[in-house]
């Protein structure tokens, strides 16, 4: 089994839907991530989450809000989704401490778009 | 503040000719420095990390990058392109501990590597 899944993998919806994507682990990580990629733009960093109690917005994080429900759950909503936030969506998860180097282990991506 | 930056979009070579991706970084601590594949329609995987351990670092599937701090560069290299290594690659930095960018993951635009017959 995957050590970091999204669900769902795929999802068509409408301008001013509300949306959740959701990530679950395995790995036993503090840390969790929500990126989103766009062509020739690399990731980009929508918020993060270094512990349960702890919700930090990145550098896009406009129009989307999180949820940490446990060590092992972040999932990611759009409000109201409209189109220009159509793109592949990725979660991320890294052991904690400054000891660690913040290697990151990535989900499968979840490919959304906006109509 | 840290930054990331892939010199080259688009990269071909032919199969069994070197590879090289270039990357610069800029990083106010001493950063950590990786480099994600991703293959078509497909996540992220790590192909290698340098933690300053050792300034020669060697991946997975015969990829290795040099950090050098004083041209603030990580390129990546392959002797030998083989058609599998076709995908898109991602040179990545995170800030070190004290930094307002610890913990956090900068990537860089991306390179498109194409490996031709």
């Amino acid at each position: 089994d995957a050590d970091v899944t999204q669900t769902p993998r795929n999802r068509i919806t409408k301008t001013g839907k509300r949306i959740m994507l959701e990530c679950s682990q395995t790995k036993g990580h503090d840390r969790m991530y929500w990126y989103r990629q766009d062509p020739g733009l690399g990731l980009r960093l929508i918020y993060y989450s270094f512990d349960v109690k702890d919700i930090n917005k990145g550098e896009i994080s406009d129009g989307y809000s999180v949820s940490r429900q446990a060590q092992a759950k972040f999932s990611l909503s759009l409000e109201s989704a409209i189109p220009n936030q159509t793109a592949l969506y990725f979660c991320a998860t890294s052991v904690g401490g400054t000891g660690t180097y913040n290697e990151q282990f990535f989900g499968p991506g979840t490919r959304l778009t906006v109509l | 503040a840290q930054s990331v930056t892939q010199l080259d979009s688009h990269v071909s070579v032919s199969e069994g000719t070197p590879v090289l991706l270039r990357c610069n970084y800029s990083s106010s601590y001493s950063p950590s420095l990786f480099w994600y594949v991703q293959h078509p329609n497909k996540g992220l995987q790590l192909l290698l990390k340098y933690t300053s351990a050792a300034t020669l670092v060697k991946g997975i599937n015969g990829f290795e990058a040099e950090f050098k701090k004083s041209e603030t560069s990580f390129h990546l290299t392959k002797p030998s392109a083989h058609m599998s290594d076709a995908a898109e690659y991602f040179c990545v930095v995170s800030g070190g501990a004290g930094g307002t960018s610890y913990g956090k993951l900068t990537f860089g635009q991306g390179t498109i590597l194409t490996v031709h017959p």
